[in-house]
């Protein structure tokens, strides 16, 4: 059955620093990954996603994340940190159709003055 | 601001009763996608709806039931209530049922 591990629960990171989110994900067939963030309050926003091809792709906001299949991960990355990045992150997994996605129980990100 | 609206924002219900929830996608999106979110589940996906038609449930309880409208505005209907149905319902909407979606600002239930 598919499902996705993150990790850490909740990070805190100095603002300017970089950040890693670490995602692994359990897919029987070619994963659809997603890294959405939820700001209080708010619906989710997509940061960026992976279907095929290049491993190393890009977001808005900066993050970019990186498909390993040999490891079943999709960690999330920005190479510094803004105090507004402050917000929930959920990695998901799912079918070419947006069915059936199943989300990750998200890591809270605090950023430090 | 993501195009899709819901109401209400907020829902204060007692055990056993009824509530609709509304979604209305973005314009031209024909697919609606239902999740919960709650504290103890996280985020569920809960059904998707194809311009009308059902396309997928997911860990949709029996009590729940949705629809989308000719006009593809959705509505999510539950019944019953339980406490534990307290949650964030979110709705999200997409071009094709490929697409990226984009979520709507949530319904907070309550059931007390």
């Amino acid at each position: 059955a598919q499902s996705v591990t993150q990790p850490d629960i909740h990070i805190t990171v100095s603002e300017g620093a970089s950040l890693e989110l670490r995602c692994n994900y359990s897919y029987g067939a070619t994963p659809y990954l997603f890294w959405y963030v939820q700001s209080p309050g708010q619906g989710l926003q997509l940061l960026l996603k992976y279907f095929s091809g290049d491993t190393l792709v890009q977001g808005i906001k900066g993050f970019e994340a990186e498909f390993k299949r040999s490891q079943s991960s999709f960690n999330l990355r920005k190479p510094s940190v803004h105090w507004s990045d402050a917000a929930e992150y959920f990695c998901a997994v799912g079918d070419k159709n947006n069915n059936d996605m199943r989300f990750g129980a998200g890591t809270r990100l605090t950023v430090k003055p | 601001d993501s195009g899709v609206t819901q109401t209400p924002k907020h829902l204060i219900t007692a055990t056993g009763q009824r509530v609709t929830l509304r979604c209305s996608p973005r314009s031209g999106d024909l697919s609606v996608y239902w999740y919960q979110q709650s504290l103890d589940q996280g985020l569920q996906f809960l059904i998707h709806y194809y311009n009308g038609e059902e396309r997928a449930k997911g860990n949709i309880l029996e009590r729940f039931s949705a629809q989308q409208f000719p006009d593809l505005h959705s509505e999510l209907n539950l019944s019953s209530l339980e406490l534990g149905d307290s949650a964030l319902y979110f709705c999200a909407s997409s071009e094709r049922y490929s697409s990226e979606q984009y979520f709507g600002p949530g319904t907070r239930l309550t059931v007390t």
